[in-house]
């Protein structure tokens, strides 16, 4: 089991660049989820699956769109990358029960706008 | 709102005792903890669903008052294993998909 897999792991862009981070998880888990984390903010709530099919805005949606493309997979994209966007962005999944099972995180990818 | 956790940061002796609080300006049903080591991911610690109720893995515990809509967490006999962010998760209703993360508290343990 690989759990929770992101790419890529380090990603440079200039403004108004455009690009695709990919999730994908391969322990059967419905909901999924985008959070990027700024120092002294903790991790912030982008997008949210809660099963193929669905998605919900978090906290801070603007300037990011996702796809659940199927079970397994959950993408954010960067339609024009601002320099506001530097972050570390973590891809998380989570199995049936929202309110008993943790959520599993991947490595990570960091995102420097220039 | 995310919730605010407190102290920002705290630096401890081995084998000292630390309390990290987590509070909530909204109503909340449930409070996940995470700790997060520098450079990876965050990893689950436990999760309180009902008010009151002081869960335990090994010598980290959590407590979860709802009507002060707030959690603690509680590290006894801190080890340097202990270092890292502890972030807490927050749930205002049964049932929902939607957690959100606290500011995080940054422990860091000496020998």
């Amino acid at each position: 089991n690989a759990g929770v897999t992101q790419t890529p792991k380090f990603q440079v862009l200039k403004t108004g660049q455009s690009m695709t981070l990919q999730c994908a998880q391969d322990m059967n888990h419905n909901s999924m989820y985008w959070y990027r984390q700024d120092p002294g903010m903790g991790l912030r709530l982008i997008y949210y699956s809660a099963s193929e099919g669905t998605t919900d805005k978090g906290e801070v949606p603007n300037g990011y769109n996702v796809s659940r493309l199927n079970k397994r997979e959950f993408s954010l994209r960067l339609e024009s990358a601002a320099p506001s966007q530097t972050s570390v962005y973590f891809c998380a999944s989570r199995g049936q029960s929202p309110m008993t099972n943790e959520q599993f995180f991947g490595p990570g990818t960091r995102l420097t706008v220039l | 709102q995310q919730p605010v956790q407190s102290p920002q940061a705290v630096i401890l002796r081995e084998g000292e005792d630390a309390v990290i609080n987590c509070s909530s300006s909204k109503a909340l049903y449930s409070v996940h903890w995470y700790r997060q080591k520098h450079g990876e991911a965050p990893v689950f610690l436990m999760i309180l669903l009902k008010g009151g109720e002081q869960k335990g893995h090994d010598k980290i515990s959590a407590s979860f008052n709802e009507k002060k809509q707030q959690s603690s967490l509680y590290l006894t006999a801190s080890q340097l294993s202990y270092s890292g962010t502890y972030f807490c998760g927050t749930g205002d209703r049964a049932g929902t998909y939607k957690y959100i993360f606290g500011t995080g508290t940054r422990l860091k343990v000496l020998a």
